[in-house]
């Protein structure tokens, strides 16, 4: 299995509050993606990296920015978190833009009341 | 704007053969993905078409018209642990991922 891990798994916030989720890869890979799943919707991408401090938006950014200091460290950050940002959000690596195989963490789910 | 199609939910019988129909439109194309992903769980990668034509790997094959738009997920001697939602993704001319919103299939005894 890919070594990607994502913290915390759970999290419960109230409205207004920044929050921080982590995606720590093992497999040195070049790209980061952050997602967001909810029922009814395929995956969306919210932000990606394409390397240190190089990150792009998705398609739902507002609301959300991110970080890469390392090449292993992809951070998301709800600068206030609202209702509508709860959701369950997966953080995926690959090794580049054409590859055939992205690996996806365990997700994190967020609950903002 | 850009689509991807493919049916909500499905029902199978254990030991049988589920074709999931998978339909896009993109801007541009640059590969088609199928993963699985277990209740509660990650997509995990099944598979990868950028030619017509069909790819074979054991109990699943996927298929790719890239003139129709049009893909398909076959799974063969069903089994229980094949219940899962089956999610079809679209690479567009920018390398995006363009997902659709999964099929979930309900494997029955």
């Amino acid at each position: 299995d890919a070594g990607i891990t994502q913290s915390p798994r759970h999290k419960v916030t109230e409205t207004g509050t920044p929050v921080t989720l982590r995606c720590h890869q093992t497999e040195n890979h070049r790209y980061m993606y952050w997602y967001r799943q909810d029922p009814g919707h395929g995956l969306r991408l919210i932000h990606y990296s394409y390397g240190v401090k190089d990150t792009d938006k998705g398609e739902v950014s507002d609301g959300y920015s991110v970080s890469r200091s390392k090449t292993e460290d992809f951070l998301l950050t709800l600068e206030s978190a609202t209702s509508s940002q709860t959701s369950v959000y997966f953080c995926a690596i690959s090794e580049s833009e054409e590859s055939r195989e992205a690996f996806f963490g365990q997700g994190t789910r967020l609950t903002v009341v | 704007g850009q689509n991807i199609d493919q049916p909500t939910e499905m029902t199978a019988t254990e030991g049988a053969i589920v074709q999931i129909n998978c339909t896009y439109q993109t801007s541009g194309f640059n590969g088609l993905f199928w993963y699985q992903q277990h209740a509660g769980e990650a997509p995990t990668f099944l598979s990868y078409n950028v030619l017509d034509g069909l790819e074979e790997k054991g109990r699943f094959s996927s298929f790719l018209s890239r003139s129709k738009g049009y893909s398909y997920l076959l799974l063969k001697e069903l089994q229980m642990k094949d219940s899962a939602s089956y999610l079809c993704a679209v690479r567009d001319s920018n390398y995006q991922l363009i997902w659709g919103a999964g099929t979930k299939l309900i494997i029955k005894p």
